[in-house]
C-alpha cells in the first residue's frame, strides 16, 4: 500500500526566507508526485506535479520540487516565500496505472509572518 | 471552463440520519474521486468511480457509499450519520484512469456536520 509523509506539521517563516517541505512516499512501482495547496477557505489546488524526465519540477507561483527515486522524496522548495504563501501543502502519489486513488500526506501548515 | 462543482457546500445532520451529496466534474472528466478531510486524519480517500463503476475502495465502513451516473456525475451516500463522520468532503475529477499522468482537481467540497 502507498503512504505518505510530510515531516513537518507546522512551519512558521517570516517574509523572504527560503522554504523546504519535506515529503516521502513509500510505494514500489511507478508513482506520479503531486504538491497541492490549500489557501485559507479556498479549495485544494495543484502546485506542481511530476510524472517522469527532469526530476526537478517547476509549479505556480515560483515553487520547485525534485523528485530523488533513490530516498524516495519529493521536497517543495521556494526561495522566498511571501506573506500569501500561508496555507496548508499536501504532498501526494498515485501509482502509475491508478491515477484515481490518490494518499496524501497529512499536510503542513505554513505561517509567513510579514 | 467550469470547475469540479459539489453541492450542498454545507449541511447539518442529526446522528442516525442518511445524507446525500453530489458532484459535478469537470466537463470531459470520466473519474471522480471521493475524499474525507479531517483535522486529524488529514485527506482520507473514500472511493473512486470511473465510468459508472467503482474503481477503487479506501478503508471506510459500508455505511458510506456511492454511484456514478452517465453524465459522470457522482453522489456519495452516507447513512445512519455517527458524530464521527462530521468532515469535509471532497470531489475531485480527472480525464482518465489507467494512464497516470493527470491530476485531480478538487471542488470546495461540502461540510457536514452531524449532530
Amino acid at each position: 500500500a502507498q503512504s505518505v509523509s510530510q515531516h513537518n506539521h507546522h512551519v512558521i517563516l517570516s517574509e523572504a526566507a527560503s522554504l523546504e517541505l519535506g515529503c516521502n512516499y513509500s510505494y514500489g512501482g511507478t508513482v506520479n508526485l503531486f504538491w497541492y495547496v490549500q489557501y485559507p477557505g479556498q479549495h485544494l489546488q495543484l502546485l506542481l506535479k511530476y510524472f517522469s524526465g527532469d526530476p526537478l519540477v517547476k509549479g505556480i507561483k515560483g515553487f520547485e520540487a525534485e523528485f530523488i527515486k533513490s530516498k524516495f522524496s519529493f521536497n517543495l522548495r521556494k526561495p522566498s516565500v511571501q506573506w500569501s504563501d500561508t496555507a496548508e501543502y499536501f504532498c501526494a502519489v498515485n501509482a502509475g496505472t491508478n491515477a484515481g486513488k490518490s494518499t496524501f500526506g497529512d499536510g503542513t501548515t505554513l505561517t509567513v509572518k510579514p | 471552463k467550469a470547475g469540479v462543482t459539489q453541492t450542498p457546500r454545507y449541511l447539518i445532520k442529526t446522528r442516525g440520519q442518511q445524507v446525500t451529496l453530489s458532484c459535478s466534474p469537470i466537463s470531459g472528466h470520466r473519474s471522480v474521486s471521493w475524499y474525507q478531510q479531517t483535522p486529524g486524519q488529514g485527506l482520507q480517500f473514500l472511493f473512486e468511480y470511473f465510468s459508472e463503476t467503482q474503481r477503487n475502495k479506501g478503508n471506510f465502513p459500508g455505511r458510506f457509499s456511492g454511484r456514478q451516473f452517465s453524465n459522470s456525475r457522482s453522489e456519495m451516500n452516507v447513512s445512519t450519520l455517527e458524530l464521527g463522520d462530521s468532515a469535509l468532503y471532497l470531489c475531485a475529477s480527472s480525464r482518465a484512469v489507467g494512464q497516470g499522468n493527470t491530476e485531480a482537481f478538487f471542488g470546495q467540497g461540502t461540510r457536514l456536520t452531524v449532530v
